[in-house]
């Protein structure tokens, strides 16, 4: 029933670390995204993949790693974890990468906490 | 460039009291705007969307009209309920590229 799902919901784990979120989406869309979510709430965006094709690459440390092995999957690989990591990671996926109106849909978060 | 500010939180209202949490963008174009709502422990949920001038969104007895003259997508409800606690984000599309752009999140804590 899930729309958006992301495994783990929770990850702890020390500095130097390596980890990855992986987020699926049964809802048909072809475009999926990665955001970070900082203590303050504030939300930005760090990926989007359209049919397994990276469309948007913020400045982010290339520590980050984004993998689409089909449209209905984009996991999220960080190399080298660092204290600045922690934070609650959201994916997202929408169905249009050529549409302004459509709707995001987001999974539950996985809050990351590095030690 | 494109920008979304919300007004600062939290906001803190008695039951049934009137809400407004505003927002205004800046946009290169003509984008869609939309409000968000996370609860806690939760993801983000569509609460309402515009897509033109003029147009309102409502949901859940929310509801935001997009301004262009004052580039503003207010958030407003009649008479809020402690179950309306959450953190509420108003965001913008760019068109063409399905980007979107977060405010800052405004958090509303709704008491008894």
């Amino acid at each position: 029933d899930t729309a958006v799902s992301q495994t783990p919901k929770y990850l702890v784990t020390q500095m130097g670390n390596d980890k990855s979120i992986k987020c699926e989406q049964n809802l048909g869309h072809d475009t999926m995204y990665w955001y970070k979510q900082d203590s303050k709430k504030f939300l930005k965006i760090m990926f989007s993949y359209n049919n397994k094709e990276l469309i948007i690459n913020e400045t982010v440390p290339n520590r980050f790693s984004p993998k689409s092995p089909d449209k209905a999957h984009l996991n999220l690989h960080i190399n080298s974890l660092e204290l600045g990591d922690s934070a609650v990671y959201f994916c997202a996926s929408s169905q249009d990468p050529e549409g302004s109106t459509d709707t995001q849909y987001f999974g539950p978060g996985t809050r990351l906490t590095v030690l | 460039g494109n920008s979304v500010t919300q007004m600062e939180g939290p906001v803190t209202l008695s039951e049934e009291a009137f809400l407004t949490i505003n927002c205004t963008y800046t946009a290169t174009g003509y984008p869609s705007l939309f409000w968000y709502v996370q609860y806690p422990g939760e993801g983000l949920q569509l609460l309402l969307k515009a897509t033109k001038a003029d147009d309102k969104g409502s949901n859940k007895g929310f509801e935001a009209t997009y301004r262009k003259e004052t580039t503003s997508f207010h958030l407003e409800k009649g008479s809020v309920q402690v179950s309306d606690s959450a953190v509420y984000f108003c965001a913008l599309s760019d068109h063409g590229f399905n980007k979107f752009y977060f405010g800052s999140g405004t958090k509303l804590n709704v008491k008894p």
